[in-house]
């Protein structure tokens, strides 16, 4: 079945450092990747997307990548800072049947003051 | 103004008890989802309902059902309650149409707690 893997399952960086965030799907039929942080005790919010036709979106100190051939999308957060502390979930939507979105099993990223 | 609100946003209850918890979108969207988080913050599609009709049926106990009484609206009732069904439930909603279709707008959690 679909299935999307999520790596790493927590991050530690310092802050002003950069933090990568990496998903890989098996549904070749995906064809939009969204990224959600979820702060503690809070609904999972949307901060970037990318559609199967870009390799790249950037919004700011944001950029997700992603690679068709190899299955593969990124997040990337460069400058980081205490309030990107969060929970990050990758996700993959199917064109295939009903539509649907599988999320990644999450990434505790933890910026350090 | 919210767009996505659920309701309880906390519910504590015994074993065995039938609970239901209620979902609105003002955003016009078609579709609507019931997602459960569990204590490992694992996110799971349970159900996905267009335009009251149910497209997305995962495999969930009997137990669970859902109800579409309008687009706007998809609630979900879960009886004879279990220990494991405690975990946040999210209710997200999407657009079908328009340049921010693909979009999902997930509602505030409602943190089911069984004892």
């Amino acid at each position: 079945g679909e299935n999307v893997e999520q790596h790493p399952s927590t991050l530690s960086v310092q802050e002003g450092d950069s933090a990568v965030i990496k998903c890989t799907y098996s549904d070749s039929a995906s064809n939009y990747f969204p990224w959600y942080k979820q702060e503690l005790g809070k609904r999972p919010q949307l901060i970037i997307d990318i559609r199967s036709n870009v390799g790249e979106k950037k919004d700011q100190r944001i950029a997700v990548t992603l690679n068709k051939t190899a299955k593969h999308f990124s997040l990337h957060i460069t400058e980081t800072q205490p309030e990107d502390s969060a929970v990050y979930f990758c996700a993959a939507r199917s064109t295939s049947g009903t539509y649907k979105y599988i999320f990644g099993t999450g990434t505790r990223l933890k910026v350090l003051a | 103004d919210t767009a996505v609100s659920q309701t309880p946003k906390y519910l504590v209850t015994q074993m065995g008890n039938d609970k239901s918890i209620k979902c609105e979108q003002n955003l016009g969207h078609d579709t609507m989802y019931w997602y459960k988080q569990d204590s490992k913050k694992f996110l799971k599609i349970m159900f996905s309902y267009n335009n009251k009709e149910l497209i997305i049926n995962e495999t969930v106990p009997n137990r669970f059902s859902p109800k579409s009484p309008d687009k706007a609206h998809l609630n979900l009732h879960i009886n004879s309650l279990e220990l494991g069904d405690s975990a946040v439930y999210f209710c997200a909603s999407r657009g079908t149409s328009g340049g921010r279709s693909y979009e999902q707008y997930f509602g505030p959690g409602t943190r089911l707690t069984v004892t």
